[in-house]
Protein backbone atom coordinates (compact mmCIF):
# COMPACT_ATOMS: atom_id res chain seq x y z
CA UNK A 1 0.00 0.00 0.00
CA UNK A 2 1.21 3.17 -0.85
CA UNK A 3 1.92 5.91 2.08
CA UNK A 4 0.88 9.55 1.94
CA UNK A 5 3.08 11.30 -0.45
CA UNK A 6 4.24 15.40 -0.61
CA UNK A 7 5.91 17.14 -3.13
CA UNK A 8 7.78 18.63 -3.17
CA UNK A 9 10.30 17.77 -0.18
CA UNK A 10 12.42 20.88 -0.01
CA UNK A 11 11.17 24.75 -0.68
CA UNK A 12 13.03 27.84 -0.39
CA UNK A 13 11.29 31.56 -1.05
CA UNK A 14 12.15 34.63 -0.04
CA UNK A 15 10.04 36.44 2.34
CA UNK A 16 6.57 38.23 0.63
CA UNK A 17 6.93 35.39 -2.34
CA UNK A 18 4.04 32.61 -2.62
CA UNK A 19 4.50 29.07 -2.12
CA UNK A 20 2.19 25.74 -2.38
CA UNK A 21 2.30 22.33 -0.96
CA UNK A 22 0.56 19.24 -2.39
CA UNK A 23 -0.39 15.93 -1.12
CA UNK A 24 -1.88 12.75 -2.17
CA UNK A 25 -3.27 10.96 1.03
CA UNK A 26 -3.79 6.99 1.21
CA UNK A 27 -6.29 5.36 -1.11
CA UNK A 28 -9.41 5.59 0.58
CA UNK A 29 -8.71 7.84 3.45
CA UNK A 30 -11.27 10.03 3.97
CA UNK A 31 -9.43 12.54 6.35
CA UNK A 32 -6.94 14.48 5.93
CA UNK A 33 -4.76 16.75 7.43
CA UNK A 34 -2.52 19.66 7.60
CA UNK A 35 0.25 20.24 10.25
CA UNK A 36 3.09 22.73 10.79
CA UNK A 37 6.00 21.66 12.64
CA UNK A 38 8.28 24.42 14.04
CA UNK A 39 11.92 23.38 14.22
CA UNK A 40 11.90 21.94 17.98
CA UNK A 41 8.52 22.02 18.62
CA UNK A 42 5.41 19.55 17.62
CA UNK A 43 3.45 19.69 14.66
CA UNK A 44 0.66 21.69 15.18
CA UNK A 45 -2.85 21.31 13.52
CA UNK A 46 -3.40 23.78 10.50
CA UNK A 47 -6.55 22.35 8.98
CA UNK A 48 -8.64 18.94 8.69
CA UNK A 49 -10.79 17.94 5.89
CA UNK A 50 -13.48 15.26 6.09
CA UNK A 51 -13.69 13.97 2.01
CA UNK A 52 -13.64 17.77 0.48
CA UNK A 53 -15.18 19.49 3.62
CA UNK A 54 -13.57 21.54 6.54
CA UNK A 55 -13.56 19.84 9.69
CA UNK A 56 -10.96 22.13 11.73
CA UNK A 57 -9.40 25.57 10.38
CA UNK A 58 -9.07 27.20 13.40
CA UNK A 59 -5.47 27.20 13.45
CA UNK A 60 -4.98 28.29 10.07
CA UNK A 61 -4.01 32.08 9.77
CA UNK A 62 -6.65 32.89 7.33
CA UNK A 63 -4.97 36.05 5.82
CA UNK A 64 -2.29 34.40 4.21
CA UNK A 65 -2.84 30.49 4.48
CA UNK A 66 -5.10 28.66 2.40
CA UNK A 67 -6.17 25.08 1.83
CA UNK A 68 -8.11 23.08 -0.65
CA UNK A 69 -9.45 19.70 -1.19
CA UNK A 70 -10.87 18.99 -4.52
CA UNK A 71 -12.74 15.77 -5.16
CA UNK A 72 -12.28 14.55 -1.84
CA UNK A 73 -8.57 13.07 -2.65
CA UNK A 74 -5.60 15.28 -3.11
CA UNK A 75 -5.09 18.46 -1.41
CA UNK A 76 -2.91 21.88 -1.56
CA UNK A 77 -1.58 24.17 0.84
CA UNK A 78 -0.74 27.70 -0.06
CA UNK A 79 0.76 30.70 1.70
CA UNK A 80 0.83 34.15 0.20
CA UNK A 81 2.85 35.80 1.02
CA UNK A 82 5.25 34.26 3.33
CA UNK A 83 6.83 35.43 6.44
CA UNK A 84 9.83 34.59 8.08
CA UNK A 85 7.90 32.95 11.23
CA UNK A 86 6.18 30.11 8.35
CA UNK A 87 9.83 28.47 7.66
CA UNK A 88 8.99 25.23 9.40
CA UNK A 89 8.67 21.73 7.84
CA UNK A 90 5.07 20.46 6.28
CA UNK A 91 3.39 17.55 6.92
CA UNK A 92 0.70 15.96 5.90
CA UNK A 93 -1.19 13.08 7.00
CA UNK A 94 -4.33 11.17 6.45
CA UNK A 95 -6.65 8.79 8.07
CA UNK A 96 -9.31 6.21 6.99
CA UNK A 97 -12.37 8.07 9.09
CA UNK A 98 -10.87 10.71 11.04
CA UNK A 99 -12.33 10.28 14.42
CA UNK A 100 -9.40 10.77 17.37
CA UNK A 101 -8.97 7.09 17.92
CA UNK A 102 -8.15 6.52 14.13
CA UNK A 103 -4.35 6.19 13.39
CA UNK A 104 -3.12 9.10 11.31
CA UNK A 105 -0.44 8.20 8.50
CA UNK A 106 2.31 10.87 7.90
CA UNK A 107 3.85 11.74 4.59
CA UNK A 108 7.65 12.81 4.40
CA UNK A 109 6.79 16.94 4.83
CA UNK A 110 7.87 19.88 3.12
CA UNK A 111 10.43 21.64 4.36
CA UNK A 112 10.22 25.67 3.61
CA UNK A 113 12.52 27.98 4.39
CA UNK A 114 11.48 31.72 3.93
CA UNK A 115 14.95 34.04 3.39
CA UNK B 1 -7.35 22.61 28.13
CA UNK B 2 -5.88 19.57 26.76
CA UNK B 3 -1.59 19.68 26.54
CA UNK B 4 0.56 16.68 26.60
CA UNK B 5 4.54 17.42 28.07
CA UNK B 6 7.65 15.94 27.24
CA UNK B 7 10.18 17.01 29.81
CA UNK B 8 12.97 15.68 28.27
CA UNK B 9 14.60 17.68 25.29
CA UNK B 10 16.77 15.38 24.74
CA UNK B 11 18.13 12.47 25.94
CA UNK B 12 21.54 10.21 25.39
CA UNK B 13 21.94 6.29 25.87
CA UNK B 14 24.28 3.49 25.06
CA UNK B 15 23.40 1.05 22.78
CA UNK B 16 22.15 -2.06 24.39
CA UNK B 17 20.41 -0.30 27.55
CA UNK B 18 17.53 0.15 28.39
CA UNK B 19 15.45 3.26 27.99
CA UNK B 20 12.46 5.17 29.42
CA UNK B 21 10.93 8.27 27.47
CA UNK B 22 8.79 10.28 29.91
CA UNK B 23 4.66 11.97 28.51
CA UNK B 24 2.43 13.96 30.84
CA UNK B 25 -0.83 14.94 29.87
CA UNK B 26 -3.30 16.97 31.43
CA UNK B 27 -7.04 15.81 29.83
CA UNK B 28 -9.97 15.45 32.16
CA UNK B 29 -11.37 12.55 30.49
CA UNK B 30 -9.87 9.11 29.39
CA UNK B 31 -7.50 10.00 26.73
CA UNK B 32 -6.37 8.80 23.94
CA UNK B 33 -2.39 8.43 23.39
CA UNK B 34 -0.35 7.82 21.03
CA UNK B 35 3.57 7.39 20.62
CA UNK B 36 5.25 8.38 17.30
CA UNK B 37 8.70 8.23 16.12
CA UNK B 38 10.16 10.63 13.73
CA UNK B 39 13.42 10.04 11.73
CA UNK B 40 15.54 12.43 10.14
CA UNK B 41 13.72 14.16 7.14
CA UNK B 42 11.35 11.28 7.29
CA UNK B 43 7.76 11.95 8.62
CA UNK B 44 5.96 10.29 11.83
CA UNK B 45 5.64 6.62 12.44
CA UNK B 46 2.75 5.63 14.52
CA UNK B 47 4.73 3.13 17.36
CA UNK B 48 2.21 2.22 19.59
CA UNK B 49 -1.21 3.58 21.27
CA UNK B 50 -3.75 3.51 24.19
CA UNK B 51 -7.33 3.51 23.79
CA UNK B 52 -8.71 1.21 26.82
CA UNK B 53 -8.60 -1.64 28.22
CA UNK B 54 -4.66 -3.30 29.01
CA UNK B 55 -2.69 -0.19 30.33
CA UNK B 56 0.37 -2.05 29.11
CA UNK B 57 0.30 -1.60 25.87
CA UNK B 58 2.62 -3.28 22.56
CA UNK B 59 4.33 -1.80 20.22
CA UNK B 60 6.53 -1.93 16.75
CA UNK B 61 10.37 -2.33 16.96
CA UNK B 62 9.94 -3.60 20.70
CA UNK B 63 8.34 -0.22 22.21
CA UNK B 64 6.19 -0.89 25.11
CA UNK B 65 4.35 2.26 27.10
CA UNK B 66 2.22 2.04 30.13
CA UNK B 67 -0.80 4.19 30.93
CA UNK B 68 -0.76 5.33 34.33
CA UNK B 69 -4.05 7.62 35.21
CA UNK B 70 -2.99 8.41 39.09
CA UNK B 71 -0.29 9.68 37.25
CA UNK B 72 -1.36 11.44 34.20
CA UNK B 73 1.66 9.36 32.35
CA UNK B 74 2.32 7.42 28.90
CA UNK B 75 5.58 6.68 29.32
CA UNK B 76 7.63 4.99 26.56
CA UNK B 77 10.15 1.90 27.05
CA UNK B 78 12.31 -0.33 25.77
CA UNK B 79 14.38 -3.00 27.12
CA UNK B 80 17.79 -2.48 24.67
CA UNK B 81 18.08 -0.11 23.01
CA UNK B 82 19.81 -0.47 18.74
CA UNK B 83 21.78 2.34 17.30
CA UNK B 84 18.87 2.73 14.66
CA UNK B 85 16.32 3.75 17.16
CA UNK B 86 17.98 7.18 17.30
CA UNK B 87 15.61 9.55 16.41
CA UNK B 88 13.00 12.21 17.73
CA UNK B 89 9.59 10.54 19.75
CA UNK B 90 6.52 12.20 20.22
CA UNK B 91 4.10 11.46 22.44
CA UNK B 92 0.60 12.44 21.43
CA UNK B 93 -3.32 13.05 22.77
CA UNK B 94 -6.45 12.74 20.77
CA UNK B 95 -9.17 14.50 22.69
CA UNK B 96 -12.56 13.12 22.94
CA UNK B 97 -15.35 15.21 21.25
CA UNK B 98 -12.91 16.62 18.65
CA UNK B 99 -10.32 15.14 15.84
CA UNK B 100 -7.07 16.83 16.71
CA UNK B 101 -4.01 15.41 18.21
CA UNK B 102 -2.01 17.28 20.62
CA UNK B 103 1.48 16.54 20.35
CA UNK B 104 4.41 17.02 23.04
CA UNK B 105 7.58 19.24 21.60
CA UNK B 106 9.19 15.83 21.36
CA UNK B 107 12.68 14.11 22.31
CA UNK B 108 15.24 13.27 21.01
CA UNK B 109 17.09 10.20 21.67
CA UNK B 110 20.85 9.82 20.77
CA UNK B 111 22.50 6.62 20.65
CA UNK B 112 26.29 6.16 21.70
CA UNK B 113 27.55 2.94 19.59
Amino acid sequence: EAGVAQSPRYKIIEKRQSVAFWCNPISGHATLYWYQQILGQGPKLLIQFQNNGVVDDSQLPKDRFSAERLKGVDSTLKIQPAKLEDSAVYLCASSSRGGNTDTQYFGPGTRLTVL
Amino acid sequence: AQSVTQPDIHITVSEGASLELRCNYSYGATPYLFWYVQSPGQGLQLLLKYFSGDTLVQGIKGFEAEFKRSQSSFNLRKPSVHWSDAAEYFCAVGASGTYKYIFGTGTRLKVLA
